[in-house]
């Protein structure tokens, strides 16, 4: 069976300080792969998707990136840390193809300070 | 106008009572629609998909009106573990990406 990891499961960071946050999903091959973020009291805001390896698309300006250096890995990074960047993040993985359902992982609360 | 949009709530209802959920959609061009529900603090998870021809599970039912272009859930005998919030996700033709609403919090009062 399918299973999605997220580490770690929570984070307190100062701001301007690097982010790496990881994904990996096992059980499956050539996953489409999301970033989402979810703020308090707010709804799912994708951040980025991926349909293969080294393929990122980006949703919304802002300072972080994605990188998908394997199949089943997914990170989201930043080189320095805002306040509005605390949030619920949460990776997700779905079937290639479109009308999938999506998976998500435990996710990553990161208080930013 | 947002994508998906949905009533926010709260929704505080008894327990044992039925409770609707409506959501609209501004793509007529969307071709998949889901339910997810939310637990405090915990990642989404699917409850159930919505057909044309509208779908049960158990207490659950969802209807999807293409016309009018929104989606809803209905559960009957609610139970207090139904309390949560309910999400309604848009799959757009052609499209690898979904689109999530903003949720609707349900709490069951016993």
């Amino acid at each position: 069976s399918q299973t999605i990891h997220q580490w770690p499961a929570t984070l307190v960071q100062p701001v301007g300080s690097p982010l790496s946050l990881e994904c990996t999903v096992e059980g499956t091959s050539n996953p489409n792969l999301y970033w989402y973020r979810q703020a308090a009291g707010r709804g799912l805001q994708l951040l980025f998707y991926s349909v293969g390896i080294g393929q990122i698309s980006s949703e919304v300006p802002q300072n972080l990136s994605a990188s998908r250096p394997q199949d089943r890995q997914f990170i989201l990074s930043s080189k320095k840390l805002l306040l509005s960047d605390s949030g619920f993040y949460l990776c997700a993985w779905s079937v290639q193809g479109a009308r999938s359902q999506q998976f998500f992982g435990p996710g990553t609360r990161l208080t930013v300070l | 106008r947002k994508e998906v949009e949905q009533d926010p709530g709260p929704f505080n209802v008894p327990e044992g009572a039925t409770v609707a959920f409506n959501c609209t959609y501004s793509n007529s061009a969307s071709q998949s629609f889901f339910w997810y529900r939310q637990d405090c603090r915990k990642e989404p998870k699917l409850l159930m998909s919505v057909y044309s021809s509208g779908n049960e599970d158990g207490r659950f039912t969802a209807q999807l009106n293409r016309a009018s272009q929104y989606i809803s859930l209905l559960i009957r005998d609610s139970k207090l573990s139904d309390s949560a919030t309910y999400l309604c996700v848009v799959n757009d033709f052609g499209n690898e990406k979904l689109t999530f609403g903003t949720g609707t919090r349900l709490t069951i009062i016993p």
